[in-house]
């Protein structure tokens, strides 16, 4: 059963400072892996979809990767801004039968100060 | 519309009443899902709809819960005799195709007191 765990479950910064959450994945046979960030009281906002075959994917000051093998990805965040403060989601789509199923991590708590 | 739409967005209840709780896809997404967020808490997958296919329902927490979406349109997530612990919030998601980039409405809240 795939498990994934996303690490740190809060992190605080300055404001202009560049970070990355991590996103880890037990199962390394999946078929795509969907970041996203949640407002508080807000539905999720996908921010970038990284196939199986990629290993990157680049919008605006957000880049996030993708090591299958060793079933990690990594969200980085360019010059970060207080709204950048969320909750970043990442979320793994296996490969096989059930592919339409994803598991989503507990995500991060993101805390960008001004 | 533009993008997934929900409603109610907030739903106070009594215990042991019933609720409905409806979702309207991005057009053409044939790909529809809903998850469960507790207070705190991770999404728990609910149920998952494809075109015409038989849904998935094995995250359905009890038989009080129900769900039916008519073709690729408007889904209606259905919660009888409500219990507090099924106070959360309730989101909706679609996508074009079943693994295609998954988008979200901004969820239902329902409060059971």
């Amino acid at each position: 059963k795939q498990e994934v765990t996303q690490i740190p479950a809060a992190l605080s910064v300055p404001e202009g400072e560049n970070l990355v959450l991590n996103c880890s994945f037990t199962d390394s046979a999946i078929y795509n892996l969907q970041w996203f960030r949640q407002d508080p009281g807000k539905g999720l906002t996908s921010l970038l979809l990284i196939q199986s075959s990629q290993r990157e994917q680049t919008s605006g000051r957000l880049n996030a990767s993708l090591d299958k093998s060793s079933g990690r990805s990594t969200l980085y965040i360019a010059a970060s801004q207080p709204g950048d403060s969320a909750t970043y989601l990442c979320a793994v789509r296996d490969s096989g039968g059930s592919n339409y199923k994803l598991t989503f991590g507990k995500g991060t708590l993101l805390t960008v100060n001004p | 519309g533009a993008g997934v739409s929900q409603s109610p967005s907030n739903k106070v209840t009594e215990k042991g009443k019933d609720v409905e709780l409806r979702c309207d896809p991005i057009s053409g997404h044939t790909a529809l899902y809903w998850y469960r967020q507790r207070l705190g808490q991770g999404l728990e997958f609910l149920i998952y709809f494809q075109g015409n296919s038989a849904p998935d329902k094995s995250g359905l927490p009890s038989d009080r819960f129900s769900a039916e979406r008519t073709g690729e349109s408007v889904s209606t997530l259905t919660i009888q005799r409500t219990q507090q612990e099924d106070s959360a919030v309730y989101l909706c998601a679609s996508s074009l195709g079943h693994t295609g980039e998954l988008f979200f409405g901004e969820g239902s809240r329902l409060t059971v007191l």
